[in-house]
């Protein structure tokens, strides 16, 4: 167990400009998450895979953000035309399909900064 | 829809006393309910976690939570903070609705006074 890895660990990005993010789940689990978190707030959700379908994708995110998990392992999140609001830290998590809501294991998170 | 409501943004307490964050959910059925610690600039660890059985669970670091579902809270406790227990704690509880999301808490932010 590797644990959840996550890069790069800082972005900083000028307005406009496109970005993408990687995660990579610890290798056994089949459910990969991507939250959001800004500063004093918690995680929020942004978007889940289980293996490589996206099952569901939360309503307060713009079409500017994508995400894939094209072979039902490592992730990618990317963000068009960037705005300051979507400064924040990405986390992504993963957690393996035992039936039920089994703990999320989290990485340390990219932490982005547009100017 | 599903929420988690932690009332307290900032807890202070002396280091080797009590300690209880609150946590309330909003959830019909029974829910999955998890606590998580954040250390600055770091993703979130797992504490504890409560899916069926005996009420009070028990965690890493000497924390342990009860679930009360009278009260739809699961609130988490330490009978004695160390100086490393600064840190930010979050509620989560896992919503099934259809798939399998977890919502979070904002989270308190816990000082220890020495």
């Amino acid at each position: 167990d590797t644990g959840v890895s996550q890069n790069p660990r800082h972005k900083i990005t000028k307005r406009g400009q496109n970005v993408t993010f990687r995660c990579d789940p610890i290798s056994e689990h089949n459910r990969l998450y991507w939250y959001r978190q800004t500063l004093g707030q918690g995680p929020e959700f942004l978007t889940y895979f289980q293996n490589e379908a996206q099952l569901e994708k939360s309503r307060l995110l713009s079409d500017r953000f994508s995400a894939e998990r094209p072979k039902g392992s490592f992730s990618t999140l990317e963000i068009q035309r960037t705005e300051q609001g979507d400064s924040a830290m990405y986390l992504c998590a993963s957690s393996s399909e035992t039936g039920g809501f089994s703990p999320l294991h989290f990485g340390n998170g990219t932490r982005l900064t547009v100017t | 829809a599903q929420s988690v409501t932690q009332p307290d943004i900032h807890i202070t307490v002396s280091e080797g006393a009590s300690l209880e964050l609150r946590c309330n959910y909003s959830y019909g059925a029974t829910p999955y309910l998890f606590w998580y610690v954040q250390s600055p600039g770091q993703g979130l660890q797992l504490l504890l976690k409560y899916f069926s059985g005996d009420t009070l669970v028990q965690g890493i670091k000497g924390f342990e939570a009860e679930f009360k579902r009278s009260q739809s809270s699961f609130n988490l406790r330490k009978p004695s903070v160390h100086w490393s227990d600064a840190a930010e704690y979050f509620c989560a509880v896992g919503a099934s609705s259809g798939t399998y999301k977890y919502i979070f808490g904002t989270g308190t932010r816990l000082k220890v006074l020495a």
